[in-house]
């Protein structure tokens, strides 16, 4: 069974251009989160996709956005890239049912570099 | 607002001792989830332990067990007979409102 995968695995992109990250969830899993984590600090919240809807969303601008698929796939889209959205970028999937046992598993990230 | 804390950036463990991870958490929710992630150098973040607000017995998972006390809102991790493979960060985060929030991070160095 495979867990969340994730692509590319890195990225360099330049100041000011678009990048498109995608995550395909574990089997069985309809609901995906994303993730940013800077060097040295913990995961920060970007948003999280169910029903291919953005059902809650982090504290990022708009540049961030997202796309769910009917096969539960997602996308996240930044644009207008800053060099402070130089990151690991982690996707997570979970379980069917909301509830507050809630566990995720995390795919292998996608470091972005922004030069 | 929701809140994970904790405050030991770094530590030392000996080889097959015990080590105690620190969390505290902060949330007006009645129900939640409290978790730890180890992410060893590679990157991937690795579920550990799961304890709900709810629980009334303390968390166990292997070598891994949670020290939950919830009037002082702290959910500290346990590691028991540390390993060299256990050298990596540690993650506290908790559940809520549709989100994670984590923590800054411990990181653990066992050593031989």
């Amino acid at each position: 069974d495979a867990g969340v995968t994730q692509s590319p695995t890195h990225l360099i992109k330049t100041r000011g251009q678009q990048v498109t990250l995608r995550c395909s969830p574990k089997s069985g899993h309809d609901t995906v989160s994303w993730y940013q984590q800077a060097l040295g600090q913990g995961p920060q919240f970007i948003f999280q996709y169910y029903e291919e809807e953005e059902r809650q969303r982090g504290n990022f601008p708009d540049r961030f956005s997202g796309h769910q698929f009917p096969n539960y796939s997602s996308e996240l889209n930044v644009n207008a890239l800053l060099l402070g959205d130089s990151a690991l970028y982690l996707c997570a999937s979970s379980y069917p049912h909301g509830g507050v046992n809630y566990e995720q598993y995390f795919g292998p990230g996608t470091r972005l570099t922004v030069t | 607002a929701q809140k994970i804390t904790q405050t030991q950036p770094g530590m030392f463990v000996q080889e097959k001792e015990a080590v105690t991870l620190d969390c505290t958490y902060d949330t007006s929710d009645q129900s939640y989830g409290l978790f730890w992630y180890k992410q060893p150098s590679s990157g991937e973040m690795i579920f550990l332990i799961y304890q709900g607000s709810y629980d009334e017995q303390n968390a166990t998972e292997g070598r891994y067990s949670l020290n939950f006390q919830k009037a002082r809102k702290s959910a500290n991790l346990v590691i028991s007979a540390s390993q060299l493979g256990d050298s990596a960060m540690y993650f506290c985060a908790m559940w809520g409102t549709y989100k994670y929030i984590f923590g800054t991070g411990t990181r653990l160095k066992v050593l031989a």
